[in-house]
């Protein structure tokens, strides 16, 4: 268990729907980064939250958004569904803005149907 | 832009030593990681060099050259269970932001 906490582990939805993944860094945590791996492609960067700011954004869609509560928790919205949105989505943790290592939580594997 | 290149496949036997080898180009520099993934599950964190030289961690080392662009991921005493994705990992910022960028990652495949 690497203390970050994804749900749900599994999701199937339809084209056209929204869906919300969430995530709870590890204890202390500050910095919150989102990623998506594709069967075909690496993972990619999404976006980062550090202490609830956007610090970082990468290849997000219009349609995908995200947040960060004031307990750390984060949440990445993804709407008007396709196909192609279909992959493992990680979240990941670090203890600081600069911090060294990132530690990922076991993912969300989205199905879109 | 961003380029991180690294061998899609490669296969090795067990008790036998391999080499990972990644090249990178990227806006700029402030080290370099190399994660574990095993088919589905969560990329686990194996080292990290931000100065030129090789990092030791009982099987696993990792060599850095940033005059080159170039690290390589040396697994030694191969054994079943390093049969996995090695990711290779860049972080470019060095101002306020920890993101990484990943290659496409290495699948090895250890046969006994």
């Amino acid at each position: 268990d690497s203390g970050v906490t994804q749900t749900p582990k599994h999701l199937i939805t339809a084209t056209g729907q929204r869906v919300t993944l969430r995530c709870s860094p590890r204890s202390g945590d500050l910095s919150v980064y989102w990623y998506q791996q594709s069967l075909d492609q690496g993972l990619q960067f999404l976006i980062q939250y550090y202490n609830g700011e956007e610090r970082a954004k990468g290849n997000i869609l219009e349609r995908f958004s995200a947040q960060q509560f004031p307990d750390l928790h984060s949440e990445l919205n993804l709407s008007s569904l396709e196909l192609g949105d279909s992959a493992l989505y990680f979240c990941a943790s670090s203890g600081g803005i600069g911090a060294n290592v990132l530690t990922f939580g076991a993912g969300s594997r989205l199905t879109v149907l | 832009g961003q380029n991180i290149d690294q061998p899609t496949e490669m296969t090795a036997t067990e008790g036998a030593i391999v080499q990972i080898n990644c090249t990178y180009q990227t806006s700029g520099f402030n080290g370099l990681f190399w994660y574990q993934q095993h088919a589905g599950e969560a990329p686990t964190f194996l080292s990290y060099n931000v100065l030129d030289g090789l990092e030791e961690k009982g099987r696993f080392s990792s060599f850095l050259s940033r005059s080159k662009g170039y690290s390589y991921l040396l697994l030694k005493e191969l054994q079943m269970k390093d049969s996995a994705s090695y990711l290779c990992a860049v972080r470019p910022d060095s101002s306020n932001t920890g993101k990484l960028i990943f290659g496409q990652g290495t699948t090895l495949q250890v046969k006994p």
